[in-house]
C-alpha cells in the first residue's frame, strides 16, 4: 500500500545549527514533492516544490533534495532560529491531488 | 493578501445534526480541498473539486458530502454528525497545476457531542 513516513518523534536541535528532516514514500511515483509548516492550531503553510527531474532546491535559508531512486525527501534549514520551531509536512502529488505525510515536529532551543 | 477563509475557527455540534463547513477563497483558484488533520493521522483527504459542480472522492468520504455551487466556495457537509468526526477540518486551495502549493484555511475545530 501507499506510504508516506515522517519521524514521529520531534527534532530538538540548537540554534544556529542545521535542521534535517527526512521524508520517505513507498508505492508512489510522485511528478513533484511539497514541503509544508504548520503552526499550533493554523493551517498548514507551503514553503518549497521540487519536481521529479529536480535533484535539489533552494529558497533562502531552506534546501529540499528529491531522489527518486531512494524514494527520499531531505529537508534543510540552515542557521536555525526558535522562529523555525513548528510541525513541517512532506506531500506527495497523487493523481493531481496531494497526500501528506504526518508531519515531524521542530523545536530550536535558544 | 490572497485567502481561503473557513467560516467558523471553533464549532460544536449534537450528534445526529446535518452541519455545514464553508470555505471560501479568493485567488480563482480551479482547485478546492477538504481534509481532516487528526493527531498522529495526518491530513487525510475527504473531498476535492476541479471544477464548478464538480466534485470526487478523496481518502476518506464516508459521512459527508460537498458542494461546489460558485468557483470561490466549496462546502462540506455532515449529513448527521457523529463523534468520530470530532476533528480539525482544513480546506485548501490551488491552480490547476497545483505547482504554487496549496494555501490552506486557519482550520475549523469541530467538536460532536
Amino acid at each position: 500500500s501507499q506510504k508516506i513516513e515522517q519521524n514521529s518523534e520531534a527534532l530538538n536541535i540548537q540554534e544556529g545549527k542545521t535542521a534535517t528532516l527526512t521524508c520517505n514514500y513507498t508505492n508512489y511515483s510522485p511528478a513533484y514533492l511539497q514541503w509544508y509548516r504548520q503552526d499550533p492550531g493554523r493551517g498548514p503553510v507551503f514553503l518549497l516544490l521540487i519536481r521529479e527531474n529536480e535533484k535539489e532546491k533552494r529558497k533562502e535559508r531552506l534546501k529540499v533534495t528529491f531522489d527518486t531512486t531512494l524514494k527520499q525527501s531531505l529537508f534543510h534549514i540552515t542557521a536555525s532560529q526558535p522562529a523555525d520551531s513548528a510541525t513541517y509536512l512532506c506531500a506527495l502529488d497523487s493523481s493531481y491531488k496531494l497526500i501528506f505525510g504526518s508531519g515531524t515536529r521542530l523545536l530550536v532551543r535558544p | 493578501d490572497v485567502k481561503v477563509t473557513q467560516s467558523s475557527r471553533y464549532l460544536v455540534k449534537r450528534t445526529g445534526e446535518k452541519v455545514f463547513l464553508e470555505c471560501v477563497q479568493d485567488m480563482d483558484h480551479e482547485n478546492m480541498f477538504w481534509y481532516r488533520q487528526d493527531p498522529g493521522l495526518g491530513l487525510r483527504l475527504i473531498y476535492f473539486s476541479y471544477d464548478v459542480k464538480m466534485k470526487e472522492k478523496g481518502d476518506i468520504p464516508e459521512g459527508y458530502s460537498v458542494s461546489r455551487e460558485k468557483k470561490e466556495r466549496f462546502s462540506l457537509i455532515l449529513e448527521s454528525a457523529s463523534t468520530n468526526q470530532t476533528s480539525m477540518y482544513l480546506c485548501a486551495s490551488s491552480q490547476y497545476s497545483g505547482d504554487d502549493g496549496y494555501t490552506f484555511g486557519s482550520g475549523t475545530r469541530l467538536t460532536v457531542v
